[in-house]
């Protein structure tokens, strides 16, 4: 089966930048694949990492060492708006799980 | 188009109710799951379809029912279920099911009472 680690809470200030780490044990891994959860709301994709090395999609950038089973989401410029929960998950290879982290609670103050 | 829908998206179930779960998605994606999420937890995956057939079955009470009954639909039956199943569920489909990404539809929220 799969676990993941990632930090319960995390608070910044406007314009920002938050990282939040991601720590997975895997039996086989196809990949780690991050997601954005606001109040009330169901999870959106926002990035996904098959390979290691770091991929960019606009204020968000995901990050990934397989050798370390270790992965980070990036939020720089941070808004009021990327207050809400962030999840790491990790599909198994021997499995084809997607499991997930407990998540991380990102609050953004002015 | 990276959109899952589902219907409906509120419900609330009597105990001996017997209500369904609709679940779409014209993605190509042949990949299809549904998750289980309770308030202030990660979801919890439930069941997965690959390519219109069940691979995996987290040990689900089988109160739970799922059908594929095409690529693009995923259904989830629920019949006799608990006040403690009340909770946000949750399709998803990604491209295969070695992929990493999943696409989630906005949920169904579920009240047993």
């Amino acid at each position: 089966g799969q676990s993941l680690e990632q930090p319960s809470e995390v608070t910044a200030v406007e314009g920002a930048i938050v990282q939040i780490n991601c720590t997975y044990q895997t039996s086989g891994f196809y990949g780690l694949s991050w997601y954005q959860q606001h109040d009330g709301g169901a999870p959106t994709f926002l990035s996904y990492n098959a390979l290691d090395g770091l991929e960019e999609t606009g204020r968000f950038s995901s990050f990934l060492s397989r050798s370390d089973s270790y992965g980070y989401l990036l939020l720089q410029e941070l808004q009021m708006k990327d207050s809400a929960s962030y999840f790491c998950a990790v599909k198994g290879s021997n499995d084809y799980k997607l499991s997930f982290g407990a998540g991380t609670t990102v609050t953004v103050r002015a | 188009d990276t959109e899952v829908t589902q219907t409906p998206k509120h419900l609330v179930m009597g105990m001996t109710n017997k209500k369904s779960l609709k679940c779409e998605q014209h993605m190509g994606h042949r990949a299809m799951y549904w998750y289980k999420q309770k308030a202030k937890k990660p979801p919890e995956l439930m069941f997965v379809y690959s390519y219109e057939k069940l691979s995996i079955n987290e040990s689900v009470p089988s109160r739970f029912s799922p059908e594929c009954p095409n690529s693009s639909l995923l259904n989830l039956h629920l019949h006799a279920l608990q006040p403690e199943d009340s909770a946000l569920y949750l399709c998803a489909s990604s491209q295969d099911r070695g992929r990493a990404e999943a696409f989630f539809g906005q949920g169904t929220r579920l009240t047993v009472v």
